[in-house]
């Protein structure tokens, strides 16, 4: 079935460091492509999106690029910001049901 | 625009007895999902909705777990005989489907724990 390999952590980096977490999938047809953010406490949130090849998600400063030669979709930030601390999931929309299927997330924590 | 909403956000039981969580899913959407996360792991698709019509179950769902959604608004969730194995983050999601528009919102989530 349809699958979502991420970059695992946890990764700490200091305030305004660049931040790239890889994201691969494997999947039949063609998937729309996700990253959400799930906060301390908080629910998951969505981040950004890609629905088709060559498509780039912005959000918050942070980008991805739904790039289906090489089956990716890496989430990227110039500068981070201790606010960012949280932990952050790749996924795809499979299906008709457009259920989304995550890859076990990458907890990142940004010190001042 | 009040969000997802998960009730209650934490449940305490004890092995074999039975649990009900509900979710009052943003008030317009017709699709409403349930996903099930352990520790470390990202959530995994349990069952969804569209309206009332429950369309798709995964393998995960055994027949101890079973949800409704009358009237197309709130669904509930509910584990009969709980097991050890059970405890983990039920998260419900709901979205409109309408062409690229099928962006799930999550709610917080239920907190299971079963001793």
């Amino acid at each position: 079935g349809d699958s979502v390999t991420q970059m695992e952590g946890p990764v700490t980096l200091s305030e305004e460091a660049f931040l790239t977490i890889n994201c691969t999938y494997t999947a039949t047809g063609y998937p729309s492509l996700f990253w959400y953010v799930q906060y301390p406490g908080e629910g998951l949130q969505l981040l950004l999106k890609a629905t088709k090849a060559d498509d780039k998600g912005s959000n918050k400063g942070f980008e991805a690029t739904y790039r289906k030669e090489t089956t990716s979709f890496h989430l990227e930030k110039g500068s981070v910001q201790v606010s960012d601390s949280a932990v952050y999931f790749c996924a795809l929309t499979q299906g008709g049901s457009e259920k989304l299927v995550f890859g076990k997330g990458m907890k990142l924590t940004v010190n001042p | 625009d009040t969000g997802v909403s998960q009730d209650p956000r934490h449940k305490i039981t004890k092995r074999g007895q039975n649990v009900t969580f509900r979710c009052d899913p943003i008030s317009e959407h017709n699709r409403l999902y349930w996903y099930r996360q352990t520790l470390g792991q990202g959530p995994e698709f349990l069952t969804y909705f569209q309206n009332e019509a429950q369309l798709e179950k995964s393998r995960l769902l055994s027949d101890r777990f079973s949800a409704e959604r009358p009237k197309g608004s709130f669904s509930t969730l509910e584990i009969q005989r709980t097991e050890q194995g059970d405890s983990a983050m039920y998260l419900c999601a709901s979205s409109f489907n309408r062409g690229t528009k099928n962006i799930q919102y999550f709610g917080a989530g239920t907190r299971l724990s079963v001793l």
